[in-house]
């Protein structure tokens, strides 16, 4: 049974380029989301999908935005990178809209230069 | 908006125990989480709590008091492979169902 999978596993930009980093969900799972993590933080919550639709949404600007298709994989999609934006990007399924348990994939460290 | 405060760092030696506390402040609490992440690699799930007591799973447990907004994970017998930081992340109903995590407290075991 394949857990939640990222790709690519690493990414480097320059500033002003955009970037898309895509999940795949864990196998029955219909629910995604998305964090940030920068070095030496905790996780930040971007968005979360569910039946294709952006359903939540974290303290990030519109640069940020995602898709879900309808095998419920996910897409990340950063425009006007800033040098802040460099980070590990997660990506989360849970079994349904409200699951207790969010599984994690090993994430697409993106470098910013 | 959640305040989730949890030490930077602790040391603790191999086959000792050691408990890592995580208090927080928020208006609509709807579960709290534990996750361990290794260097370089994905959160994984450690425990939930969303009713005040101690949950046990193995070596693992975690506690809960909601009246004090307070939780703490308790590693017992430990191993040189619990060396990770560890993540306290709380649910807020007004939030809908993200996570809200802690920075996290890295735990350094010692043979």
């Amino acid at each position: 049974d394949a857990g939640v999978t990222q790709s690519p596993t690493h990414l480097i930009k320059t500033r002003g380029q955009q970037v898309t980093l895509r999940c795949s969900p864990k196998s029955g799972h219909d629910t995604v989301s998305w964090y940030q993590q920068a070095l030496g933080q905790g996780p930040q919550f971007i968005f979360q999908y569910y039946e294709e639709e952006e359903r939540q949404r974290g303290n990030f600007p519109d640069r940020f935005s995602g898709h879900q298709f309808p095998n419920y994989s996910s897409e990340l999609n950063v425009n006007a990178l800033l040098l802040g934006d460099s980070a590990l990007y997660l990506c989360a399924s849970s079994l349904r809209l409200g699951a207790d348990t969010q599984y994690f994939g090993p994430g697409t460290r993106l470098t910013v230069l | 908006g959640q305040n989730i405060d949890q030490p930077t760092e602790m040391t603790a030696t191999e086959g000792a125990i050691v408990q890592i506390n995580c208090t927080y402040q928020t208006s609509g609490f709807n579960g709290l989480f534990w996750y361990q992440q290794h260097a370089g690699e994905a959160p994984t799930f450690l425990s939930y709590n969303v009713l005040d007591g101690l949950e046990e799973k193995g070596r693992f447990s975690s506690f809960l008091s909601r009246s004090k907004g307070y939780s703490y994970l308790l590693l017992k017998e430990l191993q040189m492979k619990d060396s990770a930081s560890y993540l306290c992340a709380v649910r807020d109903q007004n939030s809908g169902y993200a996570l809200n995590f802690g920075k996290g407290t890295s735990l350094l075991v010692t043979p």
